[in-house]
């Protein structure tokens, strides 16, 4: 089985600072998806960004961005010029293409002070 | 373009009673996935609807059971109520396996609460 781990339980950031969350996963599979999920106090999981397994380059989107080591099976975020919207539980999830459900790791809770 | 909705928002129920929650894909979409989010955790994996059919199913006893209809909508079911299935309840829609699909989309949630 599939398991995802986010050995941050909380972190902090200035606002317009850099800050990473990590994540690791567990699988024997080769061909996954893997996404990072943000959950604001209003509850909405809402996508972030993702990439596939196959992919080599990283994903980018606007300020967010993923480090994506296949082999070490990492996967961390990358948030820049941090705004006070940021703030957040930051899930990290895995997808195996062949089965289409997710297993999520339990979660990083960001801080941003002004 | 509509995303995912889920109703009710809130739920209170009493232990041994049945509750139906229900969810609307995101339009095009026909994949339907149901999750328990318990307090400060992560979505846990409750099954998933295709063609009216559940193709997977997470480690839940059968009291959770669910639905898909032919316009892609979803109602999950639990019967016989403990006090630990108090939980956020998320549903989340996707296009089919091979279809380019596998990202999901979350709606906002149910909250149940179980006395």
């Amino acid at each position: 089985a599939q398991t995802v781990t986010q050995s941050q339980p909380e972190m902090s950031v200035q606002e317009a600072e850099t800050v990473t969350l990590s994540c690791t996963y567990d699988t024997s599979e080769s061909d996954y998806y893997l996404f990072w999920y943000k959950q604001p106090p209003s509850r909405q999981m809402i996508l972030v960004i993702r990439q596939e397994a196959y992919k080599q380059q990283n994903a980018t989107e606007n300020r967010f961005s993923v480090n994506f080591q296949k082999a070490a099976k990492s996967f961390s975020l990358k948030i820049s010029d941090s705004q006070l919207g940021d703030a957040a539980m930051y899930f990290c999830a895995y997808t195996n293409t062949n089965a289409g459900k997710s297993t999520f790791g339990d979660g990083t809770t960001l801080t941003v002070k002004p | 373009d509509a995303g995912v909705t889920q109703s009710p928002t809130h739920l209170i129920k009493t232990r041994g009673q049945q509750v139906t929650l229900r969810c609307s894909p995101k339009s095009g979409h026909d994949t339907v996935s149901w999750y328990q989010q318990a307090l400060g955790q992560g979505p846990q994996f409750i099954f998933q609807y295709y063609e009216e059919e559940e193709r997977q199913r997470g480690n839940f006893p059968d009291r959770f059971s669910g639905h898909q209809f032919p316009n892609y909508s979803s109602e999950l079911n639990v019967n016989a109520l403990l006090l630990g299935d108090s939980a956020l309840y998320l549903c989340a829609s996707s296009l089919a396996i091979g279809t380019g699909g596998l990202t999901q989309y979350f709606g906002p949630g149910t909250r149940l609460t179980v006395l």
